[in-house]
This record gives structure tokens, C-alpha cells and sequence, in this order.
């Protein structure tokens, strides 16, 4: 079945350091691909999207761009702030399937 | 934007009784809300897919007798945790959509309820 995988955390950066999460993923079809970010004491919110390959997803500094031929959607922000520190799910959905998340990668900004 | 709530955040339980957990839209119509359940440092698995006035589907090796859910209006849809066991100590979370069926990118989702189970 589809599955997606991500870099165990926590990642822990100081203030304006360059960020990658890592995530690839399994799939039978040609999935839309997600991340989202969970703030804390708040829910996951969607942070961006890319629906195809070579398509480039992009939200407050934050970009991932969907790699069919490596099968990844990692996540990049160039410049990280302490208000950038959450939990961050990559997850894919193949159409008309349900959502399915990576376990969660927790960011930790220091000033 | 679209907020959903659940209440209580957390709980805690005796073996055997029985918990109740609510989600609700504040400021839109959830035609279909889902409920998930996430392990420590797991994913979050989704338990149930509900529709707002009909019975919810539930995924596989999820027994809809011990997590009964109901979605009785467009704003709220509950989670019945019956006969708990310490085994089902977890991380619920749900999320809601306004728009029917699973195709929508866009779920709004909830703070989440931790249960414990003693």
C-alpha cells in the first residue's frame, strides 16, 4: 500500500539556518503530495501542495517540489525563525483515497 | 480561516467506562468529518470517514462497535470510546471538510484529545 516516510526528528536549528525535511514516498498511482504543520496546542494545518511531478509547492518561505524520479517531496525554507518550531507531516493522497501521513518530523528553533 | 474544536483535550479514564469525544466546526458547515488516531511518534491512522445523517465507514481492523461515531449535524460529530482498555490510550484527532467525500484537499483538522486509560 501507499506509504510515505520521513526523517526522524527532532531537527533542531538556530535562528535563519537553512532547513530540509526529508520525505519519499510509496505509491501504486500518481498521488497528490502534502505537507502539513501542526503549531502546538493547535491542529495540522496545511502548509503546501504539489498535485504533479515537477511541480513546486510554496507557503510563508517554506517550498517543496515533487520528485516522481526520486520519489521525494522534501521541505526547504532558507532562513528559519524561532516561530517556525512544530511538528511537520508530509502525507500523499492518491485521488478519491484517503490521506496518508508521514509519522512527523519536530523542528526546534533556537534563537 | 476554518476552525475546528474538540473538546475535551484530554482525559482521563478508568478501565471499562466509557469516553466521549466531540468535534465541531466553528464557522462552516462539515459535510464530512474523519476521525484519526496517532500513536507516539507514529502516524496518524485514520479510524472512520462520517457523513453528516448516515452511518460513518470505518477503516479496516477498526471495530465500529467499541468506537462508535455520530454525526448528527453539519457542526459536530462525536467519538465514543466504549469500554476502554489502557490499549486504547491514545491521540484522537479529527478533522472536517465542507465538501462530501475524500477527494477535497482540504481537511480542517483539530487540536486532538489525548486519553489515557487506567
Amino acid at each position: 500500500g501507499d506509504s510515505v516516510t520521513q526523517m526522524e526528528g527532532p531537527v533542531t536549528l538556530s535562528e535563519e539556518a537553512f532547513l530540509t525535511i526529508n520525505c519519499t514516498y510509496t505509491a501504486t498511482g500518481y498521488p497528490s503530495l502534502f505537507w502539513y504543520v501542526q503549531y502546538p496546542g493547535e491542529g495540522l494545518q496545511l502548509l503546501l501542495k504539489a498535485t504533479k511531478a515537477d511541480d513546486k509547492g510554496s507557503n510563508k518561505g517554506f517550498e517543496a517540489t515533487y520528485r516522481k524520479e526520486t520519489t521525494s517531496f522534501h521541505l526547504e525554507k532558507g532562513s528559519v525563525q524561532v516561530s517556525d518550531s512544530a511538528v511537520y507531516f508530509c502525507a500523499l493522497r492518491e485521488a478519491f483515497q484517503k490521506l496518508v501521513f508521514g509519522t512527523g518530523t519536530r523542528l526546534l528553533v533556537s534563537p | 480561516g476554518a476552525v475546528v474544536s474538540q473538546h475535551p483535550s484530554w482525559v482521563i479514564c478508568k478501565s471499562g467506562t466509557s469516553v466521549k469525544i466531540e468535534c465541531r466546526s466553528l464557522d462552516f458547515q462539515a459535510t464530512t468529518m474523519f476521525w484519526y488516531r496517532q500513536f507516539p511518534k507514529q502516524s496518524l491512522m485514520l479510524m472512520a470517514t462520517s457523513n453528516e445523517g448516515s452511518k460513518a465507514t470505518y477503516e479496516q481492523g477498526v471495530e465500529k462497535d467499541k468506537f462508535l461515531i455520530n454525526h448528527a449535524s453539519l457542526t459536530l460529530s462525536t467519538l465514543t470510546v466504549t469500554s476502554a482498555h489502557p490499549e486504547d490510550s491514545s491521540f484522537y484527532i479529527c478533522s472536517a471538510t465542507g465538501l462530501a467525500g475524500i477527494s477535497t484537499d482540504t481537511q480542517y483538522f483539530g487540536p486532538g484529545t489525548r486519553l489515557t486509560v487506567l
